[in-house]
């Protein structure tokens, strides 16, 4: 089974910061890695699909980038709605499909 | 507009059996594969089961392989999950998601979630 660990677990950071946030993989998942966000009492809503497309509707400033073990998800300038938590996915090598255990982003 | 609507929630006490279905409209349901995806709560993701899009292929984490049967009906364009021999870490928000064709699981809509407690 494929191991995701995200990292940070919190991230705290003010309106129009630049938001950095890791995904590792315990072995290779070519590039078969998603992003979801997920808001209090909402379902995951899908960001970012194999690395780095950007899924229907989902703003520039959101952009995915890695390969192999090592991914990122860089929000450019946070938005205000953009305070919730982000968890990795991946599909390379299922089942099962893994993901990661989330990174909380919060207003500081 | 994609819409998943899941409903068969609720309490069950440990060994008992639910049936959840997810209904499913705004595309064509016989073209893709599905998903259940279910939250602990306060925790994280975890995949449950997915299907093919002819219905003949169906995969399941192991925790509940041979206690839950993942199945759809296309004539109500609906997706199923009989969930037998419940435990208590089984309770959880349970949604289900459509995802690409063939074993493409591309996640890319979700249901509003439905909840299930499994509890004495």
């Amino acid at each position: 089974e494929v191991v995701l660990t995200q990292s940070p677990a919190t991230l705290s950071l003010s309106p129009g910061e630049r938001a950095t946030l890791s995904c590792r993989a315990s072995q290779s998942v070519n590039n078969y890695l998603a992003w979801f966000q997920q808001k209090p009492g909402q379902p995951p809503r899908l960001l970012i699909y194999d690395t780095s497309n950007r899924a229907t509707g989902i703003p520039a400033r959101f952009s995915g980038s890695g390969s192999g073990t090592d991914f990122t998800l860089t929000i450019s300038s946070l938005e205000p709605e953009d305070f919730a938590v982000y968890y990795c996915q991946q599909r390379f090598s299922w089942p099962p499909l893994t993901f990661g255990g989330g990174t909380k982003v919060e207003i500081k | 507009e994609v819409q998943l609507l899941e409903s068969g929630g609720g309490l069950v006490q440990p060994g008992g059996s639910l049936r959840l279905s997810c209904a499913a409209s705004g595309f064509t349901f016989s073209s893709y594969a599905m998903s259940w995806v279910r939250q602990a709560p306060g925790g994280g993701l975890e995949w449950v089961s997915a299907v093919g899009e002819s219905g003949g292929s169906t995969y399941y984490r192991d925790s509940v392989k041979g206690r839950f049967t993942i199945s759809r009906d296309y004539s109500k364009n609906t997706l199923y999950l009989e969930m037998n021999s419940l435990r208590g870490e089984d309770t959880a928000v349970y949604y289900c998601a459509k995802a690409g064709r063939g074993t493409n699981m591309i996640l890319d809509y979700w249901g509003q979630g439905i909840l299930v407690t499994v509890s004495s």
